[in-house]
């Protein structure tokens, strides 16, 4: 089983700047993956990033990066130059190889872009 | 994006009726899945099939049921509806192969009851 803990409620940010977001993640198992997804206004969820645990190396997909913390169990997620289309909800999630089916999601982060 | 569909989208019903959430996918994944979305609680897994007429409870399978008779359609069925389950509920897919799948989300479904 997993258990996830986003502590940041809400994060402000201006447009072109940088915003980290923050998620901590608890699992028994030794191999599993992690996940950030998007849910802007129209609630349709998007997936942003994911990341192997067994893999050192940081993911990033363009704007978006994490910093993956393995011995820390900590795993934030970092969006560069943002955008007024980057305001969304954002879910940090893991899934164990054990118990595939069942991801587990942390309870979110508003981001908000000021102009 | 994954064919997803739920229906219907909006629902409005009283205490102690019956109510089935239906989701269609187009894009023949494997593992299908019923989330709820409730403030300050992220999304969380009421049940998951992994094939036709195989499923498997989640997180918060209690008043809750499902069905899944063919690899395109999963039911869930709330058998008498209380306000505690007014929610937002999501449907997702993914193909199965591994552990590292995606899941893609329908659009969601806002049940009230009153």
């Amino acid at each position: 089983a997993q258990t996830v803990t986003q502590s940041q409620p809400e994060m402000s940010v201006q447009e072109a700047e940088t915003v980290t977001l923050s998620c901590t993640y608890d699992t028994s198992e030794s191999d599993y993956y992690l996940f950030w997804y998007k849910q802007p206004p129209s609630r349709q969820m998007i997936l942003v990033i994911r990341q192997e645990a067994y893999k050192q190396q940081n993911a990033t997909e363009n704007r978006f990066s994490v910093n993956f913390q393995k011995a820390a169990k900590s795993f934030s997620l970092k969006i560069s130059d943002s955008q007024l289309g980057d305001a969304a909800m954002y879910f940090c999630a893991c899934q164990g190889t054990d118990s595939w089916g069942k991801l587990q999601f942390g309870a979110g982060t508003q981001v908000v872009v000021t102009p | 994006d994954a064919g997803i569909t739920q229906s219907p989208r909006h629902k409005v019903t009283e205490t102690g009726t019956p109510v089935t959430l239906r989701c269609h996918q187009t894009e023949n994944h494997r593992y299908m899945y019923w989330y709820r979305q409730d403030p300050g609680h992220g999304l969380r897994l009421i049940h998951y099939s992994y094939g036709v007429k195989d499923t498997d409870k989640g997180e918060v399978s209690d008043g809750y049921s499902v069905s899944r008779s063919k690899t395109e359609d999963f039911l869930l069925t709330l058998e008498s509806a209380t306000s505690s389950q007014t929610s937002v509920y999501f449907c997702a897919t993914s193909p199965g192969l591994a552990a590292r799948d995606e899941q893609y989300f329908g659009p969601g479904t806002r049940l009230t009851v009153t």
